[in-house]
């Protein structure tokens, strides 16, 4: 199947800080990739959508300017967490299709962020 | 946002019974899929079902859709301690996002 890597897998950063991870599909490119955000034994929540070579699309209630999301590439989506607080300690997790429509997500195994 | 509920929350069962998790969605769906979430990890997708299609297999899974109660239900058949996860179930929904219930979190005990 396709594989979809996410670095880093954790990271620890002080408040104030702005802290990026990447998203990148290995074998396939994805002109769409999608970022959702998970807390604790709760469900994921979508956050945004990330179009390659245009701006991302995000869900009501996400801050676009604290989660800036570049998609420069067929096979690379950047979420960066701006400023960081410790309310935005959780675990990030994104995703992308193999072609376009309605196939099934690959996901990137998630980076859980703490936020000090 | 999400798209709908999941019953149960939580499931323990024994190593070789039947599991079921039950799925509402609100809106008109595409497709619905069933994925699972090993902890601290990202997901798997174990089996999509179409919004014109009643049941499919896949191995020991089997699931079902009634558009009409806007409800779908996975089956793990023989349960393993190995399928010990949280499962989600999620939909299709227009501009091809995919929204994802609460998720049942199924504990096999060996």
């Amino acid at each position: 199947g396709a594989v979809v890597s996410q670095h880093p897998s954790w990271v620890i950063c002080k408040s104030g800080t702005s802290v990026k991870i990447e998203c990148r599909s290995l074998d396939f490119q994805a002109t769409t990739m999608f970022w959702y955000r998970q807390f604790p034994k709760q469900s994921l929540m979508l956050m945004a959508t990330s179009n390659e070579g245009s701006k991302a699309t995000y869900e009501q209630g996400v801050e676009k300017d604290k989660f800036l999301i570049n998609h420069a590439s067929l096979t690379l989506s950047t979420l960066t967490v701006t400023s960081a607080h410790p309310e935005d300690s959780s675990f990030y997790i994104c995703s992308a299709r193999v072609g376009t429509g309605w196939e099934k997500l690959f996901f990137g195994s998630g980076t859980q962020l703490s936020v000090l | 946002s999400q798209q709908g509920e999941e019953d149960p929350q939580a499931l323990s069962i024994q190593e070789g019974e039947n599991a079921t998790m039950n799925c509402s969605y609100k809106t008109s769906i595409n497709n619905l899929q069933w994925y699972r979430q090993n902890s601290g990890r990202g997901l798997v997708h174990l089996i999509l079902i179409r919004s014109n299609e009643r049941e499919k297999h896949s191995g020991r899974l089997r699931v079902t859709l009634d558009t009409s109660k806007k409800s779908s239900s996975l089956l793990i058949t023989a349960s393993r301690a190995a399928d010990t996860a949280s499962y989600f179930c999620a939909t299709g929904t227009g501009g091809f996002k995919t929204i994802f219930g609460a998720g049942t979190r199924l504990f096999v005990k060996a």
